[in-house]
């Protein structure tokens, strides 16, 4: 069974511009969630999806967007990136949502901003 | 913001060796959960405990949980080579918000 699929791996921006990151879910998983992984604020948790709908959403600004298709694939976009929007972004996905569910993760997008 | 702290911040010990982490966290949970991920790659789930839960063992892994504390170890017993990551613990709030809380992690080398 295939994991969590990030794309792009990594990538370079520049001030100014945005940028969409794709993640597919492993099959049969309906809920997909996003963080931000930066050496100054570690793991922060972005925003979360089951079933095309916005579940959760972590405090960051609205540059930072999301969205989940019928297929269950996500992609999140930023606009006007910064030079602090350079992280490892994690895309993880569960089969269903509640407490205690195990999620997954995939390998990240490394996004660099110039 | 972060839920909590992990301690040590950076652990060296010899191959062989058990390796303890902390992880103290702030508010009520469901749960708390245990991450591993390797240098610049994704988190692999290592082992949930559930917040009426005192401790659990998989494998190699050995967690307890102190809600009257509010912290958390986790023990690796017979460390090896494969085991240098960073190690992270994940906390789920009891307020129907599933959305995970990271600890700062601590990042383990095992020295061969």
């Amino acid at each position: 069974k295939a994991g969590v699929t990030q794309t792009p791996r990594y990538l370079i921006k520049t001030r100014g511009q945005q940028v969409t990151l794709s993640c597919s879910p492993i099959s049969g998983h309906r809920s997909v969630s996003w963080y931000q992984q930066t050496p100054g604020q570690g793991l922060q948790f972005l925003f979360e999806y089951f079933s095309e709908t916005q579940r959760n959403k972590g405090n960051f600004p609205g540059r930072f967007s999301g969205r989940q298709f019928s297929n269950s694939r996500s992609e999140m976009n930023v606009s006007t990136l910064e030079l602090g929007d350079s992280a490892l972004y994690l895309c993880a996905s569960s089969l269903k949502i509640g407490s205690g569910n195990t999620i997954y993760f995939g390998e990240g997008s490394w996004l660099t901003v110039v | 913001s972060q839920q909590g702290e992990e301690d040590p911040q950076a652990l060296s010990i010899q191959e062989g060796e058990n390796a303890t982490m902390n992880c103290s966290y702030k508010t009520s949970i469901n749960n708390l959960q245990w991450y591993r991920q390797n240098s610049g790659r994704g988190l692999v789930h290592l082992i949930l405990i559930r917040s009426n839960e005192r401790e659990k063992h998989s494998g190699r892994l050995r967690v307890t949980l102190d809600t009257s504390k509010k912290s958390s170890s986790l023990l690796i017993t017979a460390s090896r080579a494969a085991d240098t990551a960073s190690y992270f613990c994940a906390t789920e709030g009891d307020f129907g918000n599933e959305k995970l809380t990271f600890g700062t992690g601590t990042r383990l080398t095992i020295i061969p």
